[in-house]
Formats: structure tokens, sequence, C-alpha cells
């Protein structure tokens, strides 16, 4: 079956560094998606890999390896703002996507 | 632009009655999609379409069904609503191919007594 796993809930500090990682299973791959969603909210595009690397996007990174299966989404000089959760989505041979549950990202003073 | 929007905002039904949620988007984009969001599951495709008169059906597209007479609105049906699809809907565009970014409304809170 096809599956997508990530964290539930990490907690990390201001203007530190947190790295959330996600692995997956899909009959085919086009890519590797990270969204944001703050709580009530709508998801929000952040990132797309379909090539093995690191891809670097202001304070966000998003890397793949697809021998493995992993990718993860770094976050840099951690704001409040950036308290949501991270949703993974692989995108399969139909080129459909198939999300992770997401991970909660709680950020402290 | 507006983007995508979606109505109503929220909704409560009873079992066995029926309702259309509207998906509308002004990017004139290709692609349409709806999802269900429940709690702890990912996001859940329920029906798609690639374009204009379009449709297929998605991961969970059983007590659903959808139109897309104009390339702007994405019509998701409920014959009759059930408990189980209590839940937070969202629509999402695309404008050309299905790798590119979606692009998704506010979300619809459902909730079916």
């Amino acid at each position: 079956g096809q599956n997508i796993d990530q964290p539930t809930e990490m907690t990390a500090t201001e203007g530190a560094i947190v790295q959330i990682n996600c692995t997956y299973q899909t009959s085919g791959f086009n890519g590797l998606f990270w969204y944001q969603q703050h709580a009530g909210e709508a998801p929000t595009f952040l990132s797309y890999n379909v090539l093995d690397g690191l891809e670097e996007k202001g304070r966000f990174s998003s890397f793949l390896s697809r021998s493995k299966g992993y990718s993860y989404l770094l976050l840099k000089e951690l704001q409040m703002k950036d308290s949501a959760s991270y949703l993974c989505a692989a995108m399969d041979s139909n080129y459909q996507l198939i999300w992770g549950a997401g991970t909660k990202l709680i950020i402290k003073p | 632009n507006a983007g995508v929007t979606q109505t109503p905002k929220f909704r409560v039904l009873k079992t066995g009655q029926s309702m259309t949620l509207l998906c509308a988007q002004d990017m004139n984009h290709e692609y349409m999609y709806w999802y269900r969001q429940d709690p702890g599951m990912g996001l859940r495709l329920i029906h798609y379409s690639v374009g204009e008169g379009t449709t297929a059906k998605g991961e969970v597209p059983d007590g659903y069904n959808v139109s897309r007479l104009k390339k702007q609105n994405f019509l998701l049906g409920l014959e009759s609503a059930a408990p189980s699809q209590t839940s937070v809907y969202f629509c999402a565009s695309t404008p050309e191919a299905p790798q590119d970014t979606q692009y998704f409304g506010p979300g619809t809170r459902l909730t079916v007594l």
C-alpha cells in the first residue's frame, strides 16, 4: 500500500533550527511536496522536490533521497509565526498526492 | 484575484439530508480537486477534474458526486449525508499539470448529526 510517515508533533525554540522528517512508500514517484497549514486555515505550498538533493528557499530548505524514500524540511531561525502543521505529500505514478497526517510544530519563546 | 473560494464556510446537516458545496477559482486553472481532512489523518482525495466537463474518482469517492460544467466551478454533492461525512472539506486547483502547486480554498466545516 501507499504510506507517508511523519512525526505527529515537535517542539522547538524561537531562533533555533528544526528538521521535520518524512518517509514515503508510493506506487511510482513523481515528486515530494511540503505544505504549511496554520490552525483553522488552508494548506499553503512550501516546496517541491523531484530530484535528489537539497532545495533552499530563504529560511526553509527541503531535502529528498529517492533511493531511501526519505525527505526532510529544515526550518532555520524559527519565528513564532512558524507554529503550524507541516504536511508531507508524495505524488504517485497516477499523479495523485498521498498526504501524511502532518507534523504539528510548536515554537516556544 | 480572489483565488479559490468555497461556499459555505460552515454547515450542519441531519443524517439523510443532501447538500452541495461550491468551489470557484478565478485563476483559469485546469485541474481542480476536492479533499476531506479528518483529525489524525492526511488529506484524502474525493474527486478531481482535469478540465471543464471532466471528473474522476479519487481515493474516497463513495457517497459523493461532483460536476464541472464550467471551468471555474467544481461542485461537490452529498446525496444522503451520513455522520461519517463530518469533516473539513478543501477544494484546490492547479494551473496546468498535477505537479504544479496546489492552491487551496479556505475550507468548509461540515457536521452531520
